[in-house]
């Protein structure tokens, strides 16, 4: 069964260094999204991406975030200038797009990143 | 906001003892609930989507409902396999707006 792809599954970053996390999502999706698990808590929106933009993003998604599809099966999230509270499992989801975009979104195992 | 509340926080099974997991849910327009499955260290799993009042969906041992205001997933004969973290999310009825909203998750524990 196709399924995401996400790596690395483990980044220890220093604070203040950039970090970027990949995924692959499944081949035939259309829509791309992350979420992030902070310990203990709820998993959260991050950002939506569909036709090669940003279709929404939550207030967790500041001006250090970053996404990008660079070619047609990767899709990235960069933080610019990661903090300590950014420590958290980052989670990539995918769904197929057909006419109807509340089809289920698939995810990908994760990254726990940890800044120290 | 979206607000989606799950209770109990934890539920300790003995092997075949069947229950409930609740999904309380506060949304503008409901465009889809969805039930996830989580082991430790890994990502959700896909398990129901849920559009209407009324809807029933099973798979397995589990089945799940939807009424206008919560959901409930019930796990019938539950084996050790089953131990896992329930998460329920809403998706909004609104312009392009189509982000799950998540609840904090029951944590099921079967044993033998």
């Amino acid at each position: 069964e196709p399924e995401v792809t996400q790596t690395p599954s483990h980044q220890v970053t220093q604070m203040g260094q950039e970090v970027i996390l990949r995924c692959v999502p499944i081949s035939n999706h259309l829509y791309f999204y992350w979420y992030r698990q902070i310990l203990g808590q709820k998993v959260e929106f991050l950002v939506s991406f569909y036709n090669n933009e940003i279709s929404e993003k939550s207030e967790i998604f500041d001006d250090q975030f970053s996404v990008e599809r660079p070619d047609g099966s990767n899709f990235t999230l960069k933080i610019r200038s990661t903090k300590l509270e950014d420590s958290a499992m980052y989670f990539c989801a995918s769904s197929e797009r057909s006419g109807t975009p509340n089809q289920p979104q698939h995810f990908g195992d994760g990254t726990r990143l940890s800044i120290l | 906001e979206d607000q989606v509340t799950q209770s109990p926080e934890a539920l300790r099974l003995q092997e075949g003892e069947s229950s409930s997991l609740n999904c309380s849910y506060t949304v503008s327009g409901l465009r889809g609930l969805f039930w996830y499955r989580q082991d430790p260290g890994k990502g959700p799993e896909f398990l129901f989507t849920l559009y209407s009042a009324g809807e029933e969906k099973e798979k397995e041992r589990l089945k799940a409902t939807l009424t206008k205001k919560e959901s409930f997933l019930h796990i019938t004969a539950p084996k050790p396999e089953d131990s896992a973290t329930y998460l329920c999310a809403v998706q909004a009825l609104a312009l392009n707006d189509y982000k799950l909203s998540f609840g904090a998750g029951t944590t099921v524990t079967v044993r033998a």
